[in-house]
């Protein structure tokens, strides 16, 4: 199974919004809504901050949502800000129940 | 609040045997719902899910394909923590690990716990080095 394809780096300004993509194909992320985001400061575990492409756990600030379009799901981060400085990761089931992860994107607050 | 704390050596020597162990709190390895999973991450290979433990009536585990040949995962209820065997260990295994909890999808259909496949907690990971 191929990693979910994610652009490297993204950047923004404070208070500015960013979007991360995770494109996949119709075996993972376009058939299921089983898509999760993770975000990981530097040598640290990652954190989930989605789940089921588009729920929050508790404790999550409402900055982060998340959506899909076909083989494509997205994490959006509005208002940002120094501390969303991380690697963020996707990960999707798939149809061979299976787990495949992103390659992650590094996102920095300018 | 689970918490889970990982244990083990941080220096493997190719074609041996990679142990590491996750005890947990605040949860139970043979809980019906949840589901008891070790991820690696390296540079090469990014984030990799190696397999999982989870108890429904029985014991269940299922393990990647790339690691399957290779990788044991046994939970152990007396003292309520997980371990993973890795064995013939190479270079190429070098990588961060880690312990994870799958909390598991209540299926109103069939009245059980499935799985939910993504992780609410995580260890705080282990470098393990594979290396002469």
């Amino acid at each position: 199974q191929s990693a979910l394809t994610q652009p490297p780096s993204v950047s923004g300004s404070p208070g500015q919004s960013v979007t991360i993509s995770c494109t996949g194909t119709s075996s993972d992320v376009g058939s299921y809504n089983r898509v999760s985001w993770y975000q990981q400061p530097p040598g640290t575990a990652p954190k989930l901050m989605i789940y089921e492409v588009s729920n929050r756990p508790s404790g999550v600030p409402d900055r982060f949502s998340g959506s899909k379009s076909g083989n494509t799901a997205s994490l959006t981060i509005s208002g940002l800000r120094a501390e969303d400085e991380a690697d963020y990761y996707c990960s999707s089931y798939t149809s061979s129940s299976t787990l495949v992860f992103g390659g992650g994107t590094k996102l920095t607050v300018l | 609040q689970v918490q889970l704390q990982q244990s083990g050596p941080g220096l493997v020597k190719p074609s041996q045997t990679l142990s590491l162990t996750c005890a947990i709190s605040g949860d139970s390895v043979s809980s019906n719902s949840a589901a008891w999973n070790w991820i690696r991450q390296s540079p090469s290979r990014g984030l990799e899910w190696l397999g999982r433990t989870y108890y429904r009536s029985k014991w269940y585990n299922h393990y990647a394909v790339s690691v399957k040949s290779r990788i044991t995962i046994n939970p152990d209820t007396s003292k309520n923590q997980f371990s993973l065997h890795l064995n013939s260990v190479t270079p190429e295994d070098t990588a961060v690990y880690y312990c994870a909890r799958d909390r598991g999808e209540y299926d109103i259909l069939t009245g059980y716990y499935g799985l939910a496949y993504y992780f609410d907690y995580w260890g705080q990971g282990t470098l393990v080095s594979v290396s002469s």
